[in-house]
């Protein structure tokens, strides 16, 4: 496809279990980001990965969160362990290149239920 | 460390009226700024970006916004509002690394 896509779009899950969220990015893109968006809330940078470059870690909010990238290709957003709070959208995007200028182009999302 | 306010999280216009989404960014170094739009069930897309070339940034759909290094302030603009234009808009900002910090939205409700 031409865009970023995510999986699930949406994925309800029970207080302690696992999830894993998937982020296809755009074809050639070599930077990737997951956010984090709550309700009424703005986006909440979590990860970013460009290249081989160790990724920026910074924003992940415990050790709960976790991310992995294959190469330049698909990511996955881990949370073990889930709570309420983790309730949210989780938005991943990606572009040409890394750096604050290159203009990020977002997937649709996957809006995470924790009961 | 960089931030941006968006006053108003939510701003109501008459279909045909002036639009206007303010925008207030905090820093010590000359930013890059950006607007994005987020539409119903739909992922953000890039509206229009500062980066220190004109001072006036014209994007998609007849937005601008004005680059106000005095103000500190980076201000969305349509002249006259479409009822295509109900969405939610991000201002974000960037000082040239890899990270972009995003304001906390404001919904735009255009009344028919």
């Amino acid at each position: 496809g031409a865009g970023v896509s995510q999986s699930p779009s949406n994925k309800v899950t029970e207080k302690g279990k696992d999830v894993e969220l998937r982020c296809d990015p755009i074809s050639g893109h070599t930077a990737l980001y997951w956010y984090r968006q709550r309700l009424g809330q703005g986006l909440e940078f979590l990860i970013y990965f460009q290249g081989n470059s160790a990724p920026d870690k910074s924003g992940l909010p415990s050790d709960r969160f976790s991310a992995e990238r294959t190469g330049e290709s698909v990511s996955t957003l881990t949370i073990q362990r889930t709570q309420q709070e983790d309730s949210a959208v989780y938005l991943c995007a990606s572009s040409r290149r890394g750096g604050g200028l290159s203009e990020q182009f977002f997937g649709p999302g996957t809006r995470l239920t924790v009961l | 460390a960089q931030s941006v306010t968006q006053l108003g999280s939510h701003v109501s216009v008459s279909e045909g009226a002036l639009v206007l989404l303010r925008c207030n960014y905090s820093s010590s170094v000359p930013p890059y700024l950006f607007w994005y739009v987020q539409y119903p069930n739909q992922g953000l897309q890039l509206l229009l970006k500062y980066t220190s070339a004109a001072t006036l940034v014209k994007g998609i759909n007849g937005f601008e916004a004005e680059f106000k290094k005095s103000e500190t302030s980076f201000h969305l603009t349509k002249p006259s509002a479409h009822m295509s234009d109900a969405a939610e808009y991000f201002c974000a900002v960037t000082f040239g690394n890899e990270k972009l910090t995003f304001g906390t939205g404001t919904r735009l409700t255009i009344i028919p």
